[in-house]
């Protein structure tokens, strides 16, 4: 069946430190990707997507390119702040009509100054 | 923005007594779901609409009914709350694309003594 897994964390760096945050799928075909960022006491907001292999998604200085080979849709971002505390999930369609979203477990990042 | 609202924001309720969450949208979009979300879970799929009185069962179901007598309104209904049912409830829209992304509303937080 369809999955997502992420690092639970949390995870913690320094502000200015590289940031990776490491997403696999399972899934029937090719579906797109997401990444959500929650801040505290908020909903989901949609950060990237990339819709097809090797398309590489992109926003706020955050990256995440589509691996059809290692089912992998990496987030990635050169220089963080502490602004970026949060957390992060990455979801797939499940597939089939209506497409509810499959989410990873979220990954929750704290950026220390 | 998507112009999603959820009502009320916060509940707190006892063992037994039903409950009506409501999500409102402005923008006329044919899909809508709810979520549930839990430490440890990420976001569940409850239910899902795919049009007026269409709707649908996602993983998490048992426990919940919903209705859309309007396209802007989705209501999700717990008949008899239980404990295992405190959690924070979300819901979403479909956007225009393709692709299946989704736009979330500011959740409820909902707690079942």
């Amino acid at each position: 069946g369809n999955s997502v897994t992420q690092m639970e964390g949390p995870v913690t760096l320094s502000e200015e430190a590289f940031l990776t945050i490491n997403c696999t799928y399972t899934a029937t075909g090719y579906p797109s990707l997401f990444w959500y960022v929650q801040y505290p006491g908020e909903g989901l907001q949609l950060l990237l997507k990339a819709t097809k292999a090797d398309d590489k998604g992109s926003n706020k200085g955050f990256e995440a390119t589509y691996r059809k080979e290692t089912t992998s849709f990496h987030l990635e971002k050169g220089s963080v702040q502490v602004s970026d505390s949060a957390v992060y999930f990455c979801a797939h369609p499940q597939g089939g009509g209506a497409d509810g979203l499959t989410f990873g477990k979220g990954t929750h990042l704290i950026i220390q100054p | 923005d998507a112009g999603i609202t959820q009502s009320p924001r916060h509940k707190v309720t006892e063992t037994g007594t039903p409950v009506t969450l409501r999500c409102h949208q402005t923008e006329n979009h044919r899909y809508m779901y709810w979520y549930r979300q839990d430490p440890g879970h990420g976001l569940r799929l409850i239910h899902y609409s795919y049009g007026v009185k269409d709707t649908d069962k996602g993983e998490v179901s048992d426990g919940y009914s919903v209705s859309r007598s309007k396209t802007e309104d989705f209501l999700l209904t717990l008949e008899s709350a239980t404990s295992s049912q405190t959690s924070v409830y979300f819901c979403a829209i479909r956007g225009a694309s393709s692709y299946n992304e989704q736009f979330f509303g500011p959740g409820t937080r909902l707690t079942v003594l």
